[in-house]
């Protein structure tokens, strides 16, 4: 199975902040790659797919970037609702596998 | 608006069985591949399968492959999740979700419904 590798697991920022997290997969995906967003108690919500595509809705302070191997999630200025747990998931190959979470606090 | 609703979560003995349900509204369930998807306490997400619009492909992750079974009945726009010779490892929140249209990936979610595996 496709190894994801998703870091930090935890990530302390402020308000108006830009945050980086990253998911780096054990083989080439190419650009088969998902990111959400996940609070607690509620479903999870897909704000990026196919690496860099932005889901329909979503603000545009989200990003992501990434092919093969390497793939990142950018948050550009933190707003209040942004603070859960991100993950990324990839669809290239089964079985499809998911990071292990970055969990976004407040500093 | 798309809603995935999961039921039939609770307490089992190890080696019992338990079906979960997975009741869709908001779009057109017979278009769409759908997927079982779990996370034990403390632990990451895990894939656990998926099937095809009219039911008749299926995929399995290992760790449940021969014990749970897929099942979807297109009239009633629910999906199931049959799981036999339960283990304590088996405890997890468990989710369905749907495939988009265009891609692979899911794109909606249920809140999920927990499976607790104990004696």
């Amino acid at each position: 199975a496709i190894q994801m590798t998703q870091s930090p697991s935890s990530l302390s920022a402020s308000l108006g902040d830009r945050v980086t997290m990253t998911c780096r997969a054990s083989h080439d995906i190419r650009d088969d790659l998902g990111w959400y967003q996940h609070k607690p108690g509620k479903a999870p919500k897909l704000l990026i797919y196919s690496a860099s595509t932005l889901q329909s809705g979503v603000p545009s302070r989200f990003s992501g970037s990434g092919s093969g191997t390497n793939f990142t999630l950018t948050i550009s200025s933190l707003r209040p609702e942004d603070f859960a747990t991100y993950f990324c998931l990839q669809d290239n190959t089964y079985p499809y596998t998911f990071g292990q979470g970055t969990k976004l606090e407040i500093k | 608006e798309v809603q995935l609703a999961e039921s039939g979560g609770g307490l089992v003995q190890p080696g019992g069985s338990l079906r979960l349900s997975c009741a869709a509204s908001g779009f057109t369930f017979t278009s769409s591949w759908m997927h079982w998807v779990r996370q034990a306490p403390g632990k990451g997400l895990e894939w656990l399968s998926r099937i095809s619009v009219d039911g008749d492909r299926t995929s399995y992750a290992d760790s449940v492959k021969g014990r749970f079974t897929v099942s979807r009945d297109n009239a009633k726009s629910t999906l199931y999740l049959q799981m036999n010779s339960l283990k304590a490892e088996d405890t997890a929140m468990y989710y369905c979700g749907r495939e988009m249209v265009t891609d692979t990936l899911i794109d909606y979610w249920g809140q999920g419904t927990l499976v607790t595996v104990s004696a």
